[in-house]
C-alpha cells in the first residue's frame, strides 16, 4: 500500500464550481500534512499546511481526519487559474516528506 | 521564504554520460534535499545534502549513482552518473526555510528536466 494515495483525476469542473479532493495516508504516526500545487512543467509550491482543527485560506479549505487518516482540500468558486495538479504531502517527522502522485484539476470556462 | 536557483533547467544527455546539477540558495539554510519526479510519478526523496559531511541517501539511492556535494550552507550539487533512459526525470532541489505561514516550509527550485537518449 502506498504511503500517500490520491485520486489522480482529472477533475474537470466549470468555473465557479466547488471541488473537493481527498487523500489518504497509511502511517498513523504521521505528524505534518500539506497541500502543494504543481503547475505543468513547474516545481511544487506550498498551497497550505493542514492543521488538526482545519484551516481556511480564502477559497481554499483544508481538513484533517486523523481517525480515518485522510486529508481533504476544498476549493470554492473555482477559477481558471486553479487548473493544476494538487499534491497531498505527509510527513512522519522532520523533513521526510511523502508525496502523493497528485490530483489533476482542470477548470473550464 | 528562500529563492532557489537550479542549473541546468533542462538537458538532453547521451546514455552513459554524467550530469551535474547545481542548486544555489539566496540565504543560508541548514537543510537541503534532492528529489526526483519521474514522469507521472510522485516526488521521491533521493537524499539529504549535509554540509561538511556525506549526504544521507534514501532507500534505493546510492552515492555511486547520485554523488552529492554540499560545500557550504547555500550551495549543493547532485550528479547523475552513468545515465540511462530510466534516469529521465525532473530533479528538484529543495530547502527548509522560514515560511510565510507559521513555522518552516519546504521550498523547491524550478527543477532540472533531464532526458537521457
Amino acid at each position: 500500500r502506498k504511503e500517500v494515495e490520491q485520486d489522480p483525476g482529472p477533475f474537470n469542473v466549470p468555473e465557479g464550481a466547488t471541488v473537493a479532493f481527498n487523500c489518504t495516508y497509511s502511517n498513523s504516526a504521521s505528524q505534518s500534512f500539506f497541500w502543494y500545487r504543481q503547475d505543468c512543467r513547474k516545481e511544487p509550491k506550498l498551497l497550505m499546511s493542514v492543521y488538526s482543527s482545519g484551516n481556511e485560506d480564502g477559497r481554499f479549505t483544508a481538513q484533517l481526519n486523523r481517525a480515518s487518516q485522510y486529508i481533504s482540500l476544498l476549493i470554492r468558486d473555482s477559477k481558471l487559474s486553479d487548473s493544476a495538479t494538487y499534491l497531498c504531502v505527509v510527513s512522519l517527522s522532520g523533513y521526510a516528506l511523502n508525496f502523493g502522485k497528485g490530483t489533476s484539476l482542470l477548470v473550464t470556462p | 521564504s528562500a529563492v532557489i536557483s537550479q542549473k541546468p533547467s533542462r538537458d538532453i544527455c547521451q546514455r552513459g554520460t554524467s550530469l551535474t546539477i547545481q542548486c544555489q540558495v539566496d540565504s543560508q539554510v541548514t537543510m537541503m534535499f534532492w528529489y526526483r519526479q519521474q514522469p507521472g510519478q510522485s516526488l521521491t526523496l533521493i537524499a539529504t545534502a549535509n554540509q561538511g559531511s556525506e549526504a544521507t541517501y534514501e532507500s534505493g539511492f546510492v552515492i555511486d549513482k547520485f554523488p552529492i556535494s554540499r560545500p557550504n550552507l547555500t550551495f549543493s550539487t547532485l550528479t547523475v552518473s552513468n545515465m540511462s533512459p530510466e534516469d529521465s526525470s525532473i530533479y528538484l532541489c529543495s530547502v527548509e526555510s522560514q515560511g510565510e505561514q507559521s513555522g518552516n516550509t519546504i521550498y523547491f527550485g524550478e527543477g532540472s528536466w533531464l532526458t537521457v537518449v
